[in-house]
């Protein structure tokens, strides 16, 4: 287990809609990180907050947006999904930014149908 | 742009049957090389950082080693629960420290 949690497991849902994925870091991480994960793309970085700021962004849709909160939880926002943002999302946390291993959480499963 | 390149993307290998799994990668300042193991349907899970050329990390079966143009993931001796996807990633401040990965190598081992 390591520490980290994701909700919800599985997401089924519906071209154009919008859905919310959540993420609570492991205690005393300071930073977390989104990654999409699919078959043909392999991990693919999204974005990085570090201590409620956002620090990094990779390619990440202007679709998607993301945000960290006070009690260091994350969620990423989707919008206007499309059959194409199937896959599965995953969130990691480490304490710092520089040198730190990344723990990553078992991920949501995103369908679109 | 980091590149990381990882290969074979599949082996198969015999319970006991050891072998080595390479990480190519090219990245201006390079200040971390991650090894993760994934099983299916599961987040990666972390196993080793190695930071600079010429060191070695080992756990239990497995050994990671690093040169400045490579890394490679040995499994010595592997059983069935060692089957997995092995990635690697690496870290620079080039790349805003973000975690940059291989597609991986699948290893199935059979009894």
């Amino acid at each position: 287990d390591s520490g980290v949690t994701q909700t919800p497991k599985h997401l089924i849902t519906a071209t154009g809609q919008r859905v919310t994925l959540r993420c609570s870091p492991r205690s005393g991480d300071l930073s977390v990180y989104w990654y999409q994960q699919s078959l043909d793309q392999g991990l693919q970085f999204l974005i990085q907050y570090y201590n409620g700021e956002e620090r990094a962004k990779g390619n990440i849709l202007e679709r998607f947006s993301a945000q960290q909160f006070p009690d260091l939880h994350s969620e990423l926002n989707l919008s206007s999904l499309e059959l194409g943002d199937s896959a599965l999302y995953f969130c990691a946390s480490s304490v710092g930014q520089e040198s730190s291993p990344l723990h990553f959480g078992n991920g949501t499963r995103l369908t679109v149908t | 742009e980091d590149q990381v390149t990882q290969s074979p993307e599949a082996l198969r290998l015999q319970e006991g049957e050891s072998s080595s799994l390479n990480c190519s990668y090219t990245v201006s300042g390079l200040r971390g090389l991650f090894w993760y193991r994934q099983d299916p349907g599961k987040g990666p899970e972390f196993l080793f950082t190695l930071y600079s050329a010429g060191e070695e990390k080992e756990k239990e079966r497995l050994k990671a080693t690093l040169t400045k143009k490579e890394s490679f993931l040995h499994i010595t001796a592997p059983k069935p629960e060692d089957s997995a996807t092995y990635l690697c990633a690496v870290q620079a401040p080039s790349n805003d420290y973000k975690l940059s990965f291989g597609a991986g190598t699948t290893v199935t081992v059979r009894a």
